[in-house]
């Protein structure tokens, strides 16, 4: 079966730090490109990270700097390291797969997503 | 970066009812666009990809169409399973793809 499970949430204080895992099954993750989005309570989709399969990484300006991507191909598992947390970070994280690999540069979406681990930062 | 503004934002309708929600782009977007559907407490759904492609598994009665700035996607005949929140995705300023606001359909 092809899915998705993230792990790692949970709350943390202002200015601590986190990893957030994905593990991928019915897939291989360094064939895809793999993406992080967020979602704030009760707000709508933030696009946080991607890493390609190529290995290139890029980051959302609010992110920038304090989050890195990165996978680990002999565990299948995609990761999201968080440091300097704040108050804003605060949100649901969904790792996904973007079919970029599979069906070319014009007909790509989200189309796995994991079920969501859930980010509190908070004092 | 592009921006998506989606409308309605909410949208109150009866099952049968054939409702349509519209995303409009800042800036020429070619047909690099999907709609996603989320229910309470889950990861979103694939619904549409290249503006008018049905995912694989999704019900013939979702349908999307549009290019450039404008794009619908369109419910012909609304089941209780679709009340939900959609969301439209950019993807034609990979990799920072950007996503529409939502529209919360909720059952009159």
């Amino acid at each position: 079966e092809v899915q998705l499970v993230e792990s790692g949430g949970g709350l943390v204080q202002p200015g601590g730090s986190l990893r957030l895992s994905c593990a991928a099954s019915g897939f291989t993750v360094s064939s895809n490109y793999m993406s992080w989005v967020r979602q704030a309570p009760g707000k709508g989709l933030e696009w946080v990270s991607v890493i390609y399969s190529g290995g290139s990484t890029y980051y959302a300006d609010s992110v920038k700097g304090r989050f890195t991507i990165s996978r680990d191909n002999s565990k299948n598992t995609l990761y999201l390291q968080m440091n300097s947390l704040r108050a804003e970070d605060t949100a649901v994280y969904y790792c996904a797969r973007d079919n970029k690999a599979i069906v070319g540069a014009t007909r790509n979406a989200y189309d796995i997503w994991g079920q969501g681990t859930m980010v509190t930062v908070s004092s | 970066d592009i921006q998506l503004t989606q409308s309605p934002s909410f949208l109150s309708a009866s099952v049968g009812d054939r409702v349509t929600i519209t995303c409009r782009a800042s800036q020429g977007i070619s047909s690099y666009l999907a709609w996603y559907q989320q229910k309470p407490g889950k990861a979103p759904k694939l619904l549409i990809y290249a503006a008018s492609t049905l995912q694989s598994g999704v019900p013939s009665r979702f349908s999307g169409s549009g290019s450039g700035t404008e794009f619908t996607l369109t419910i012909s005949s609304l089941q209780p399973e679709d009340f939900a929140t959609y969301y439209c995705q950019q993807l034609y300023s990979y990799p920072s793809i950007t996503f529409g606001q939502g529209t919360r359909l909720e059952i009159k």
